[in-house]
């Protein structure tokens, strides 16, 4: 049992690259998150997912998009990297309000991403 | 809206000794709160959680926090420390469920001397 699984785990991009990390979880989760965590800054949602097909903004979206078209998989995309999107990027999904959701995330181990 | 408040960014203490990391926390309904950790270059994991059933209440590796309505708090603490619980620790507080609502605080970085 995986349970949380992003890819890549280190990518170093130039300015203005673009690139997609990815998050699969194999829970049968319905929600799933992207964080950014900045030293001294905790983690800060991004977008998040309450269902195949469904996203929405977080508390710093900007420059980042996001896709759900599987159940199972995530996707955090960046279009145009900028020096200041230098980050880890933590996936983690959840059970949904219908179920027993106790507010309870589960975390892939990260994805470490240099601007340059 | 809800924030929460971790005070003291780094912690240090000896082997054997308390551990105690403070969360404040700010909720305009009856919150969920939470303790996470994260070992180095790991992701986060749960540690303990109140959803207003106890208010102590007992998490892994010997943690435990207590909900104090009154001072708005939910401190960590473990009676002795031991090297493997040199660690990021996070307190997080939601709305009742509320998962997407999930607020962390800036995290407290514990390191324990030998």
């Amino acid at each position: 049992n995986a349970g949380v699984t992003q890819t890549p785990k280190f990518r170093v991009l130039k300015t203005g690259q673009s690139m997609t990390l990815l998050c699969a979880q194999d829970m049968n989760h319905e929600y799933m998150y992207w964080y950014r965590q900045d030293p001294g800054m905790g983690l800060r949602l991004i977008h998040y997912s309450v269902g195949e097909g469904t996203t929405a903004k977080g508390e710093v979206p900007d420059g980042y998009n996001v896709s759900r078209l599987k159940k199972q998989n995530f996707l955090l995309g960046l279009e145009s990297a900028a020096p200041s999107q230098t980050s880890v990027y933590f996936c983690a999904s959840s059970y949904s309000l219908g179920e027993a959701n106790t507010g309870e995330l589960f975390f892939g181990e990260g994805s470490r991403l240099t601007v340059l | 809206a809800q924030s929460v408040t971790q005070l003291g960014s780094h912690v240090s203490v000896s082997e054997g000794a308390l551990v105690l990391l403070r969360c404040n926390y700010s909720s305009s309904v009856p919150p969920y709160l939470f303790w996470y950790v994260q070992y180095p270059n790991q992701g986060l994991q749960l540690l303990l959680k109140y959803t207003s059933a106890a208010t102590l209440v007992k998490g892994i590796n010997g943690f435990e926090a207590e909900f104090k309505k009154s001072e708005t708090s939910f401190h960590l603490t473990k009676p002795s420390a031991h090297m493997s619980d040199a660690a990021e620790y996070f307190c997080a507080v939601s709305d009742k469920g509320g998962s997407e609502k999930l607020v962390f605080g800036k995290g407290t970085k514990l390191t324990v001397n030998p």
